[in-house]
């Protein structure tokens, strides 16, 4: 157990319908962000938040939010699903931002889009 | 877009030999680079953050070098084991460290017995 909590572990949903995927951080860590892995992509970076307020911005589509409460877990919103958003979608944590520190990756959502 | 090369894309090693790996990423604005190992139905899992050209750290039979100036870092293992067969990412921290890390696709490392 890394730390990092993530739910659901798989989700099986329809075209244009809408999920959350959720994300809780280790113990301490400030930091979050989410990748996306898609079927022979590398992991994918979508979004950053520190200690509640976005950090930085990857690839990530206008359709996707995400945001982080003060408890510090945080949500991936992902709208009117397509068939191409069916990946892996991982959350990381790290203590802050910017210090050179490795990030704990929780086990991932399996998204599968029908 | 961050241009980060990591090869071979697969290795295949016999049980007991040594073997090393590449990852060559944009020298400028240099901040850190991440080594993570990645099982297959895990997580990746941070092996090493190398800041220093010159670098090298150790982690049992892995190693690590890093030279900021021509943006590569080579991964090596000391007489592979079975249980060293993963994906070995690398990701350069660039900018100061303020953005999320941009991967590499990673070497799949095979152990054949």
């Amino acid at each position: 157990d890394s730390g990092v909590t993530q739910t659901p572990k798989h989700l099986i949903t329809a075209t244009g319908q809408r999920v959350t995927l959720r994300c809780s951080p280790r113990s301490g860590d400030l930091s979050v962000y989410w990748y996306q892995q898609s079927l022979d992509q590398g992991l994918q970076f979508l979004i950053q938040y520190y200690n509640g307020e976005e950090r930085a911005k990857g690839n990530i589509l206008e359709r996707f939010s995400a945001q982080q409460f003060p408890d510090l877990h945080s949500e991936l919103n992902l709208s009117s699903l397509e068939l191409g958003d069916s990946a892996l979608y991982f959350c990381a944590s790290s203590p802050r931002t910017g210090e050179g520190k490795g990030y704990t990756f929780g086990s991932g959502t399996r998204l599968t889009v029908v | 877009i961050l241009n980060v090369e990591q090869s071979p894309q697969s290795l295949h090693v016999q049980e007991g030999d040594s073997t090393n790996f590449t990852c060559s990423f944009p020298s400028s604005n240099f901040y850190a680079l991440h080594w993570y190992r990645w099982e297959t139905a895990k997580s990746p899992e941070a092996l090493f953050v190398m800041t220093l050209n010159g670098d090298e750290k150790k982690k049992g039979r892995i190693s690590a070098t890093l030279n900021t100036k021509e943006g590569y870092s080579y991964l090596y293992i000391k007489g592979s084991q079975p249980e060293d067969s993963a994906t070995y990412l690398c990701a350069p921290h660039l900018g100061g460290g303020a953005d999320g890390l941009t991967f590499g696709k990673g070497t799949h490392l095979i152990i054949q017995p």
